[in-house]
């Protein structure tokens, strides 16, 4: 079973445009890691961000991390059409397994 | 240096066949998963190795799945008497230690039960 849910289920955006996603968990973690992923194949791992971390960077990425509410957010600046693709945040409670959300789809239109 | 590799990239079987699929983990890393994908659904959790022995096996769904790793490297993931509702694509991914660090994915193999 999954543990995450993502809003919105789908994006579609214009080139430049921020992207925003939210995930929500039911559960206490260890970390949050997001991930993208293009046509349905490999994952390619984007940030980490650990239970005792608020808010976290890298490049255009932001996320942050709010324990109390069980949720997180992956905010994109300036988007690219390079951007387009499905993105899963995943939790690690006490196990190492990670566990996905279902994705939100993200369209950057030119 | 090079990522997670897994081979076939594409398998195409009928009901009621074995297939094997295997996962070269990054050199180095200790801890490899397995996942598998269904269409539109996010990768769910299938099993766990921590060296040669699995460290958790409770994703996979019935004793017709079963993997190895006998060396502590490369990784096959074993289906018997396949079924159609094995249809997905099987994820591969490793980590340095296993220690709630970043999981590392590959490519994928696409399974298609006939």
């Amino acid at each position: 079973s999954q543990q995450g849910e993502e809003d919105p289920q789908a994006l579609s955006i214009q080139e430049g445009e921020n992207a925003t996603m939210n995930c929500s968990y039911k559960t206490s973690i260890n970390n949050l890691q997001w991930y993208r992923q293009n046509s349905g194949r490999g994952l390619v791992h984007l940030i980490l961000i650990r239970s005792n971390e608020r808010e976290k960077h890298s490049g255009r990425l932001r996320v942050t991390l709010d324990t109390s509410k069980k949720s997180s957010s992956l905010l994109i600046t300036a988007s690219r059409a390079a951007d387009t693709a499905s993105y899963f945040c995943a939790t690690t409670q006490g196990a190492q397994k990670l566990v996905f959300g279902q994705g939100t789809r993200l369209t950057i239109n030119p | 240096g090079a990522g997670v590799s897994q081979t076939p990239s594409n398998k195409v079987t009928e009901k009621g066949k074995y297939v094997e699929l295997r996962c070269d983990p990054i050199s180095g890393h200790t801890a490899l998963y397995w996942y598998r994908q269904s269409l539109g659904q996010g990768p769910e959790f299938l099993i766990y190795f921590q060296g040669t022995g699995a460290a958790d096996d409770s994703g996979l769904p019935n004793d017709r799945f079963f993997a190895v790793r006998p060396e502590g490297s490369v990784s096959t993931l074993k289906i018997q008497r396949t079924e159609r509702g094995d249809s997905a694509v099987y994820l591969c991914a490793s980590s340095l230690t296993g220690l709630g660090d970043t999981q590392y994915f590959g490519p994928g193999t696409r399974l298609t039960v006939l």
